[in-house]
Parts: structure tokens; sequence; C-alpha cells
């Protein structure tokens, strides 16, 4: 059984803070990793992918990935209240056909 | 540029009675899926359709039956609506980017909200 796991939260931080939102899995054949904003009422949207050990960066945004501890991240830099959502993790593997796995999100909350 | 379409976006049911979700892609992915997301527990993969002409079951089939009509649609039935099927639907579709990148970068739709009475 593949698994994602994610803390629910509500994660809080203040308006400029870093924001760290985790994710643990259980298929060590996962390989690659996404990152999905969900909005309240809104549907998922990709905000970042990861396939490789280390660290990958877009503005605001880093994905860090450790395969040996089965570990995939998400630092999001200067929080802003437009932040709030919940932020699902999902891996894959990369052999063959294979469909996403979600975590069940972790709500971030960011307060002016 | 719509996306993925579906419909409709909100419906109430009776127990017992049947319906079908459509959906439909204009992105030319070949692959489709149906997805439910209930409070507490994320997204459950339904069913998918790697290609037009095959299906195969996800995590939660049961009570649901889809059809991949052709390439842009899929469509999800349900029928004879039990209380456990309210819920949030997302059809989404992917791209056949090359297995080695892993990437897989599903598009959702904007989600169907069933309530089963």
């Amino acid at each position: 059984q593949k698994e994602v796991e994610q803390n629910s939260g509500p994660l809080s931080v203040p308006e400029g803070a870093i924001a760290s939102l985790n994710c643990t899995y259980s298929d060590r054949g996962s390989q690659s990793f996404f990152w999905y904003r969900q909005y309240s009422g809104k549907s998922p949207e990709l905000i970042m992918s990861i396939y490789s050990n280390g660290d990958k960066e877009d503005g605001r945004f880093t994905a860090q990935l450790n395969k040996a501890s089965q570990y995939v991240s998400l630092l999001i830099r200067d929080s802003q209240p437009s932040d709030s959502a919940t932020y699902l993790c999902a891996g894959k593997e990369n052999s063959g056909y294979s469909t996403l796995t979600f975590g069940k999100g972790t709500m971030l909350l960011v307060s002016p | 540029n719509a996306g993925v379409t579906q419909t409709p976006k909100f419906q109430v049911l009776k127990t017992g009675q049947s319906m079908t979700l459509q959906c439909a892609q204009d992105m030319n992915h070949n692959s489709m899926y149906w997805y439910r997301q209930d409070p507490g527990m994320g997204l459950r993969l339904i069913y998918y359709s790697a290609s037009e002409g095959t299906t195969d079951k996800g995590e939660v089939p049961n009570g649901y039956n889809v059809s991949r009509l052709n390439k842009r649609e899929f469509s999800l039935r349900l029928e004879s609506a039990a209380p456990s099927q309210t819920s949030v639907y997302f059809c989404a579709s992917s791209g056949d980017r090359p297995i080695v990148s892993g990437a897989n970068v599903l598009t959702f739709g904007a989600g169907s909200r069933l309530t089963v009475l």
C-alpha cells in the first residue's frame, strides 16, 4: 500500500515568515513528487515538482527531496496571506504507467 | 483555453437515483482520471483511463462506472447513489511527458459537488 503522509495542520505562520510543509512516503519506488495548492472550494493546482535529491527553487518556493529518508518538503519564503491554502503532496513511480498517490494535505494559515 | 471542463458543478440526488458526471479536456491528453475528495481523506482515485479505449480501477471504484467516450471525454456514472457517495468529484487529465523525466502533471477540472440525501 503506497502511502503519503502529511500533518493535517493547520500550520499557522505570520506574514513574512518561512512556512515549512513536510511529507513522508512509504513506497521506495516513488521517484517523482509534486506539491499542489488548493484554495478552499477550488481545484488543486500544481506549484512544484521534484525528481532528484536536493533542493529545487522557484521564486518564493523551494522543494526538497531526500529519497534515503523518504522525505519531501516545501518551503515558502516571505509567506503572504494569499498563500493560505491546503497544500497536497503527491508521489509517483517513474517506471511504466503509474498514478499519483496524494497525501491528505496540510492547511496553511498566514496571518497579516 | 478551457482545459478540463466538468458538468454539473452541483447536484443533489436522492438515494437510489442515478447520474453521470461529464468531463472533457481540450489539451489532447491521453490520460484522464476521476477523483473524489472528502474532508480529512484527501484525494482518492476512483477510476482512470491511460488512453482512449482503456479504463482501470483506482483506490475506491465500488459504486461507480466510467466510460472513455473518446480521447476528449471521460464520464463517471453512479448507478444507484448512496449517501456515502456525497463528495466533491474532480476530473483530471495528464499528458504523456517522457517517463524518464517522471513528469505526469495533472490538470484538474473545477470540481462537481454531489450531495446524496
